[in-house]
């Protein structure tokens, strides 16, 4: 069935230092691909996404490329900020079943030093 | 702030007890979603409905039921409530005009924090 693996956290940086969480997906077909993020005491927030192989989503500075030789969707950010401190979640909807549910990662706790 | 609204933000109750989450989608969304949240589950999805009718279950639990209304707000309704029920429950919607429902772009509430003592 379709699921979606993510890196486990958590995750420490310092600001301004490089980022990448790691997703990989198993799915039939080409699902669409999300990136969201979860800050504290707050709801799902979509980051960015991705609909179909080589597009790259971007969004506040964060990047990710829908790889479908690798079934990847690595997060990236080149400078990470304190504010940026939050969990981040990959997930996943199943082409073909449009309204259909997200399937989703464990989610990642990244956390930013000043 | 992303239109969904979920009410209430927090419930306190006692094991054995009933309650119910409410949920009002994006305007002109027509499918909502609910979601567990948990720290040992992650993010489990329970059920959607589209337009009134129930379209998909995930890991309901038989105690649990929700439906959705002619105004396309959403109920869900939990029984018989358990220790292991506290969770964070999420509501999310999908399916309007202003874009996204192709691929399926879930918008999500603050959710409601259950505990159950």
């Amino acid at each position: 069935g379709d699921s979606v693996t993510q890196m486990e956290g958590p995750v420490t940086l310092s600001e301004e230092a490089f980022l990448t969480i790691n997703c990989t997906y198993t799915a039939t077909g080409y699902p669409s691909l999300f990136w969201y993020v979860q800050y504290p005491g707050e709801g799902l927030q979509l980051l960015l996404k991705a609909t179909k192989a080589d597009d790259k989503g971007s969004n506040k500075g964060f990047e990710a490329t829908y790889r479908k030789e690798t079934t990847s969707f690595h997060l990236e950010k080149g400078s990470v900020q304190v504010s940026d401190s939050a969990v981040y979640f990959c997930a996943l909807s199943a082409r073909g079943s449009t309204l259909g549910r997200l399937y989703f990662g464990r989610g990642t706790q990244l956390t930013v030093w000043p | 702030d992303s239109g969904v609204t979920q009410t209430p933000k927090h419930l306190i109750t006692a094991t054995g007890q009933r309650v119910t989450l409410r949920c009002s989608p994006r305007s002109g969304d027509l499918s909502v979603y609910w979601y567990q949240q948990s720290l040992d589950q992650g993010l489990q999805f329970l059920i959607q409905y589209y337009n009134g009718e129930e379209r998909a279950k995930g890991n309901i639990l038989e105690r649990f039921s929700a439906q959705q209304f002619p105004d396309l707000h959403s109920e869900l309704n939990l029984s018989s409530l358990e220790l292991g029920d506290s969770a964070l429950y999420f509501c999310a919607s999908s399916g309007g005009t202003s874009g996204g429902a192709l691929h399926n772009e879930q918008f999500f509430g603050p959710g409601t924090r259950l505990t159950v003592l």
